[in-house]
């Protein structure tokens, strides 16, 4: 069975730093990798997406995620953050054979971003 | 565009009697809707897949009996929390795609559910 593990549960960090939240997969086949945020009291929303080609993929608000493929991640970055990226965010997979497009999602890394 | 729905925002009911949660796609039309359950810091867990004017498909350990799951039309669809018991509360979201092979899914705010 599909699963996603994120490593971080809790991650604090000032503004200005640099963000790494780590995304790991275990599924053998073509999987397409999704990066969604939850800001207080809001819904999940899309930050960015893999189908294939380029491995680095951005999305918005300055942030990026790399897929490699021998190492099953899926990685979030932003070089800088702002005290509004303080969100949860979650990493989730769709892959293999089965209709409806059913993402599997991660625990989920609650982000505080300090002024 | 693609804004998602959810009516309650939350809900407390007593032990035993249903509740029903509905989801709504107010500026698109949704082929396909899911249902996910979310426990307090733990991720989102997919309930159930439905297909406008078709049965509901349920992921494995969820009791179809117990949520039942209605997607009359293009732009609702309802969950009914049966016979609630106090494990039944938690954190109800939902989400629709445009049809079913659209990758992309657009979240409603949820539904806190609370039996007591």
């Amino acid at each position: 069975a599909q699963s996603v593990s994120q490593h971080n549960h809790h991650v604090i960090l000032s503004e200005a730093a640099s963000l790494e939240l780590g995304c790991n997969y275990s599924y053998g086949g073509t999987v397409n990798l999704f990066w969604y945020v939850q800001y207080p009291g809001q819904h999940l929303q899309l930050l960015l997406k893999y189908f294939s080609g380029d491995p680095l993929v951005k999305g918005i608000k300055g942030f990026e995620a790399e897929f490699i493929k021998s190492k099953f991640s899926f990685n979030l970055r932003k070089p800088s953050v702002q005290w509004s990226d303080t969100a949860e965010y979650f990493c989730a997979v769709k892959g293999g054979s089965g209709g409806y497009n059913k993402l599997i999602f991660g625990a989920g890394t609650r982000l505080a971003v300090h002024p | 565009g693609a804004v998602v729905s959810q009516h309650p925002s939350w809900v407390i009911c007593k032990s035993g009697t249903s509740v029903k949660i509905e989801c709504r796609s107010l500026d698109f039309q949704a082929t396909t809707m899911f249902w996910y359950r979310q426990f307090p810091k733990q991720s989102l867990m997919l309930m159930a897949t439905s297909n406008e004017g078709s049965k509901a498909t349920y992921e494995q350990g969820v009791e179809k009996d117990k949520f039942l799951i209605n997607h009359a039309s293009l732009t609702l669809s309802t969950l009914t929390v049966t016979s609630a018991h106090p494990e039944d509360s938690s954190f109800y979201i939902c989400s629709a795609a445009r049809d079913r092979d659209s990758y992309e899914q657009y979240f409603g705010p949820g539904t806190r559910l609370t039996v007591t």
